[in-house]
C-alpha cells in the first residue's frame, strides 16, 4: 500500500511569508506526528494527533506554528511569518492503532527560508 | 530533559565486518526503543524495535537492551557497502514524545 506522502517536497519562503505543508498519512493509521530535522540532527518532535485530536503541541516551537487534522486524516503544518530558523526538513509520520510509537516518516518536506 | 545519546561517528567498517552501534538514555523508566535507518537525504526508516531487556534479532540485525545499564545496541553483521547511513536511536518513555538521538553516521567500505 501507499506509504505517507508529503508536499509540497521542497518550499523556498522569503522571510515573512506564511507557509502550510501537508501530510497523508498510511490509510488507518490513527496516530500523526510531525518533527523538525535540522541538518545533521536527529529529528524533533512537533506536534501528535490521535484521529483528529491534537493531543500534545508540546514541541511547536513558537506561536507562529499551527496543525491540524480537522477529519482525523490529511494533516496540515502552517507556519505564519516565516523566519531563517524555521528552515528544516519537516518530518510527518504515522503509526497503527496499538503500536503507536512505531512510525512511519513520510519523504519531509525541506523548507528553506531566504 | 530526557536525553538520547549517541556518537556521531563515522564508524568505518569494512564489507563482511560486524558494525556495532550504541545508544545510551538518560531516562529511567524509557519503555520502548527504536532503531531508524536514514540514507542521506532520505527520511527515517523503522528497522527495529526493542521493549524488553536481552537480544532481538531480524536477519542481518540484532538489537540489544540493557535496561540496567540504560543502554541500547544494534549489531550490523556482515555489513554491505549498502548498509552505510546514519542510524537514529529513538527512545519512549510514557506519555512524552518520541526522542531521537542525533544519530550514528555508519560507513561500510568495500
Amino acid at each position: 500500500g501507499a506509504g505517507v506522502s508529503q508536499s509540497p517536497r521542497y518550499k523556498v519562503a522569503k522571510r515573512g511569508q506564511d507557509v502550510a505543508l501537508r501530510c497523508d498519512p498510511i490509510s488507518g493509521h490513527v496516530s500523526l506526528f510531525w518533527y523538525q530535522q535540522a541538518l545533521g540532527q536527529g529529528p524533533e518532535f512537533l506536534t501528535y494527533f490521535q484521529n483528529e485530536a491534537q493531543l500534545d503541541k508540546s514541541g511547536l516551537p513558537s506561536d507562529r506554528f499551527f496543525a491540524e487534522r480537522p477529519e482525523g486524516s490529511v494533516s496540515t503544518l502552517k507556519i505564519q511569518r516565516t523566519q531563517q530558523e524555521d528552515s528544516a526538513v519537516y518530518l510527518c509520520a504515522s503509526s497503527a492503532p496499538g503500536a503507536t510509537y512505531e512510525q512511519y516518516f513520510g519523504p519531509g518536506t525541506r523548507l528553506t527560508v531566504t | 530533559q530526557k536525553e538520547v545519546e549517541q556518537n556521531s561517528g563515522p564508524l568505518s567498517v569494512p564489507e563482511g565486518a560486524i558494525a556495532s552501534l550504541n545508544c545510551t538514555y538518560s531516562d529511567r523508566v524509557s519503555q520502548s526503543f527504536f532503531w531508524y535507518r536514514q540514507y542521506s537525504g532520505k527520511s527515517p526508516e523503522l528497522i527495529m524495535s526493542i521493549y524488553s531487556n536481552g537480544d532481538k534479532e531480524d536477519g542481518r540485525f540484532t538489537a540489544q537492551l540493557n535496561k540496567a545499564s540504560q543502554y541500547v545496541s544494534l549489531l550490523i553483521r556482515d555489513s554491505q557497502p549498502s548498509d552505510s547511513a546514519t542510524y537514529l536511536c529513538a527512545v519512549y518513555s510514557g506519555n512524552t514524545p518520541l526522542v531521537f538521538g542525533k544519530g550514528t553516521r555508519l560507513s561500510v567500505i568495500a
